[in-house]
């Protein structure tokens, strides 16, 4: 079974600071990890998939198999990235994708 | 590409009446996923297709609830009757098995009186 766990439900830091998002997974094949974000009221929309190794946004991400982890990190947050983050598994099924409960991070001025 | 084009964007409607949601994936992409978004449950898959065949519904909460893709640029989800607690955002998301990528639709927003 796949599973997804983002252990903190709401997140507040200040502007400028390192912000990070946990997400920790459970598959027992080789997975694809994704981030995903969704703006106030907005569609989800593609972060960041762990094949690509790509930084977006100033956000990186490092899967992590021994410890079963895909964090998001960013050193300065900026208030633009107040949002909702869901971390996603998927596993050899169609794409299908299993999500995360969400994080709500919130960037004080 | 316009990306996944939902309709209604917002919907109102009474309890017991029938709710038909709309959705056009992006052309090209063979797989489509319905997803519901509440504060409580957060992000829950009801059900996706493979070119128009429905893989996986074991998500779909109740009998009242029904998908459909025809054809391979359009879906619908039904509820029927509704119920108050059928209110939620009701995602559409494709994908193309080429890059493995789901795109999200802009939702739903259904509120059942």
């Amino acid at each position: 079974a796949q599973r997804v766990t983002q252990p903190e439900k709401l997140l507040s830091v200040f502007k400028g600071a390192p912000v990070e998002l946990k997400c920790n997974y459970s598959y027992s094949g080789s997975p694809e990890l994704f981030w995903y974000v969704q703006y106030s009221r907005q569609r989800l929309q593609l972060l960041l998939r762990h094949i690509s190794r790509e930084s977006i946004k100033g956000f990186t991400a490092d899967l992590n198999k021994g410890e079963t982890s895909f964090h998001l990190k960013k050193p300065f947050a900026q208030e633009e990235d107040s949002a909702m983050y869901y971390c996603a598994l998927s596993g050899t099924s169609y794409g299908k994708l299993t999500f995360g409960q969400g994080t709500i991070l919130t960037v004080h001025p | 590409d316009a990306g996944v084009i939902q309709s209604p964007r917002h919907e109102v409607t009474e309890m017991g009446q029938e709710v038909t949601l709309r959705c056009k994936p992006i052309s090209g992409h063979n797989s489509l996923f319905w997803y519901r978004q509440t504060m409580m449950r957060g992000l829950e898959l009801l059900i996706y297709f493979n070119n128009n065949v429905p893989i996986d519904d074991s998500g779909m909460p109740e009998d009242r609830f029904s998908a459909k893709m025809p054809n391979a640029s359009f879906s619908t989800l039904k509820i029927q009757p509704s119920e108050p607690r059928d209110s939620a955002v009701y995602f559409c998301a494709s994908r193309s098995d080429r890059t493995n990528i789901q795109y999200f639709g802009a939702g739903t927003r259904l509120s059942v009186l």
